[in-house]
């Protein structure tokens, strides 16, 4: 039962090169979200997309894409990745419709992303 | 636009007792939900407890309640007989009802447990 799956789970990249984080999850939830986190300022949404098909910004876009492959699939990309995009980056999912609106997120086990 | 707030960066609380861990929420919607989840130094995000904005009861998940007052704004996670294992990050969310499913974090409260 692997839940959210992310890769890679560490990263060294120099300035100006870009990578591809990719999610996948096997619950066939409607909703994925990718977040950062650093220390002090808690996580912060990036992009989100409410169902297959559609994507929005969240508090944090830019410097950032994503693609949302299919259900199962969302991914994040750095097109030239800057020191100021290091971070652990979590991607999450949630049923979308649920008792609990749009119900819990549950999380991939984080990527460590490391720019120099 | 939603904006969550945890005011305390750090609490301690001793083996046993409760603690409560403060949380304010900005938003205009009328429908909203309101989420606590808890971060262990390994790293994983632990779902703990939900609030929707049109329940008039407390929500309570065993040892977990969550002190919702809707007039104030205000979504607080109470602990009770606080375990060693309750040392971590805690994390006050919110997801937007208005259809966005836009889903926003506060800061964090570190708690630690003191045996």
């Amino acid at each position: 039962n692997a839940g959210v799956t992310q890769t890679p789970k560490f990263q060294v990249l120099k300035t100006g090169q870009s990578m591809t984080l990719q999610c996948a999850q096997d619950m066939n939830h409607n909703s994925m979200y990718w977040y950062r986190q650093d220390p002090g300022m808690g996580l912060r949404l990036i992009y989100y997309s409410a169902s297959e098909g559609t994507t929005d910004k969240g508090e944090v876009p830019n410097g950032y894409n994503v693609s949302r492959l299919n259900k199962r699939e969302f991914s994040l990309r750095l097109e030239s990745a800057a020191p100021s995009q290091t971070s652990v980056y979590f991607c999450a999912s949630s049923v979308g419709t649920s008792p609990r609106g749009t119900g819990e997120l549950f999380f991939g086990e984080g990527s460590r992303l490391t720019v120099l | 636009a939603q904006k969550i707030t945890q005011t305390q960066p750090g609490m301690f609380v001793q083996e046993k007792e409760a603690v409560t861990l403060d949380c304010t929420y900005d938003t205009s919607d009328q429908s909203y939900g309101l989420f606590w989840y808890k971060q262990p130094s390994s790293g994983e995000m632990i779902f703990l407890i939900y609030q929707g904005s049109y329940d008039e009861q407390n929500a309570t998940e065993g040892r977990y309640s969550l002190n919702f007052q809707k007039a104030r704004k205000s979504a607080n996670l109470v602990i009770s007989a606080s375990q060693l294992g309750d040392s971590a990050m805690y994390f006050c969310a919110a997801q937007s009802g208005s259809g966005t499913y836009k889903y926003i974090f506060g800061t964090g409260t570190r708690l630690k447990v003191l045996a």
